[in-house]
């Protein structure tokens, strides 16, 4: 099993719809979630980070959070053709090494 | 207030070369972190630097090691470079060491090993 899994694209939507992405993780002592956005060719964005239980809403960007179940997500509003990319869940222990998903591809259709 | 910055941009390397690269964080971030990102195995972490001793490690054999100065500018070596090397390879600074910073990434170096 992997330390961190997200649903395994591609995930389509289309311009306008709700797009949510999904990741749990295996390590329980996981302190803090980060989701980054990474256009082809170019580096990884942070675009969220949440520590606490419940949702975190920037935006157009809600992350959600749920300890118990080990699981974190990520919905964005109002998607636009501008947020297709891989969207790359990372979580990170108190000893501060970053874990990183295998990333979902995120596809908006005008 | 400037990124991440990361040097050189691009590399091309045959086999059994060594090469360094060189990460400049954020002014006031005292936390280098670096990754190697390919196809086929995704983000993975090689090690993290704070003021000036590696703090974690990844599972990368010893041909990578790095450092970091005074000035928390990092470098990261790979000695003996095989084929598999060839990569993105990312750093990424935070202010500080732990589980709670965020981390913001350089824009890479890509290296090609041929």
């Amino acid at each position: 099993q992997k330390e961190v899994e997200q649903n395994s694209g591609p995930l389509s939507v289309p311009e306008g719809a709700i797009a949510s992405l999904n990741c749990t993780y295996s390590d329980r002592g996981s302190q803090s979630f980060f989701w980054y956005r990474q256009y082809s060719g170019k580096s990884p964005e942070l675009i969220m980070f949440i520590y606490s239980n419940g949702d975190k809403e920037d935006g157009r960007f809600t992350a959600q959070l749920n300890k118990a179940s080990q699981y974190v997500s990520l919905l964005i509003r109002d998607s636009q053709p501008s947020d297709s990319a891989t969207y790359l869940c990372a979580v990170r222990g108190n000893a501060g090494k970053s874990t990183f998903g295998d990333g979902t591809t995120l596809t908006v259709k005008p | 207030k400037a990124g991440v910055t990361q040097t050189p941009r691009y590399l091309i390397k045959t086999r059994g070369q060594q090469v360094t690269l060189s990460c400049s964080p954020i002014s006031g971030h005292r936390s280098v972190s670096w990754y190697q990102q390919t196809p086929g195995q995704g983000l993975q972490f090689l090690f993290e630097y704070f003021s000036e001793t590696q703090r974690n490690k990844g599972n990368f054999p010893g041909r990578f090691s790095g450092r970091q100065f005074s000035n928390s500018r990092s470098e990261m070596n790979v000695s003996t470079l095989e084929l598999g090397d060839s990569a993105l390879y990312l750093c990424a600074s935070s202010t500080r060491t732990g589980g709670f910073d965020e981390q913001f990434f350089g824009p890479g170096t890509r290296l090609t090993v041929l």
